[in-house]
């Protein structure tokens, strides 16, 4: 059974970082593409990003409401991706979720996702 | 970037009944591309549908997908009880990964 499981958020300051984690088993991690996908008050399901396989170069691709602010990265020894959060705004408050899919990989559709990790930007 | 738009934003509805939900894209979407999703309370999205209209395993046949081009729908034949949520379209292959606003399919 497949499951991702995201930690690291939390209450912040506007301007203020989190770093989050998802810890993925059941899946064939190394070559799997993981992604974020965040649910605001405003802008409801959002694609965050998303991180390559190390074997298929481990691009990462970003929305652009994030971009230049978010990155992300994997270690796949331990099975895991993290969302490193900079510049946190108000509007970056919602769940957010670690998604993924088994093969074929690519930007296609979620059939994997944790249970989310809510993370508060606020004064 | 490809928005897609889902009405009614709210439907009330009975268990039995026959429901078709629309998702309307600002262009034109490529059938392989157009996904469906269902949420309920204080859980992630499930993936329902993929490629327009194959249901994923395990997904009860009152459930289909259709429509091209830039209108598709999700229709559920007989609602049940466990049917009441919130439901997503999406659009995958091409980034930015988008997804309309939503359909809420609550008891009457």
């Amino acid at each position: 059974e497949v499951q991702l499981v995201e930690s690291g958020g939390g209450l912040v300051e506007p301007g203020g970082s989190l770093r989050l984690a998802c810890a993925a088993s059941g899946l064939n991690f190394n070559n799997a593409w993981m992604s974020w996908v965040r649910q605001t008050p405003g802008k409801g399901l959002e694609w965050v990003g998303r991180i390559k396989s190390n074997a298929d170069g481990g691009t990462t691709d970003y929305a652009a409401p994030v971009k230049g602010r978010f990155a992300l990265s994997r270690d796949d020894s331990r099975s895991m991706v993290y969302l490193q959060m900079n510049a946190l705004r108000i509007e970056d408050t919602g769940v957010y979720y670690c998604a993924s899919r088994p093969p074929p990989y690519g930007d296609f559709t979620f059939d994997y996702w944790g249970r989310g990790t809510l993370v508060t930007v606020s004064s | 970037e490809t928005v897609l738009t889902q009405s009614p934003d709210t439907l009330s509805l009975s268990p039995g009944d026959r429901v078709t939900l629309s998702c309307r894209a600002s262009q034109s979407v490529s059938t392989n591309s157009l996904a469906w999703y269902q949420q309920k309370p204080g859980q992630a999205p499930r993936l329902l549908i993929y490629g327009a209209s194959n249901r994923v395993t395990g997904l009860p046949d009152r459930f289909s997908g259709g429509g091209s081009g830039t209108d598709f729908t999700l229709t559920i034949s007989k609602l049940e009880p466990e049917d009441f949520a919130v439901y997503f379209c999406s659009r995958s292959h091409t980034l930015p990964l988008t997804f309309g606003g939503g359909t809420k399919v609550e008891i009457k």
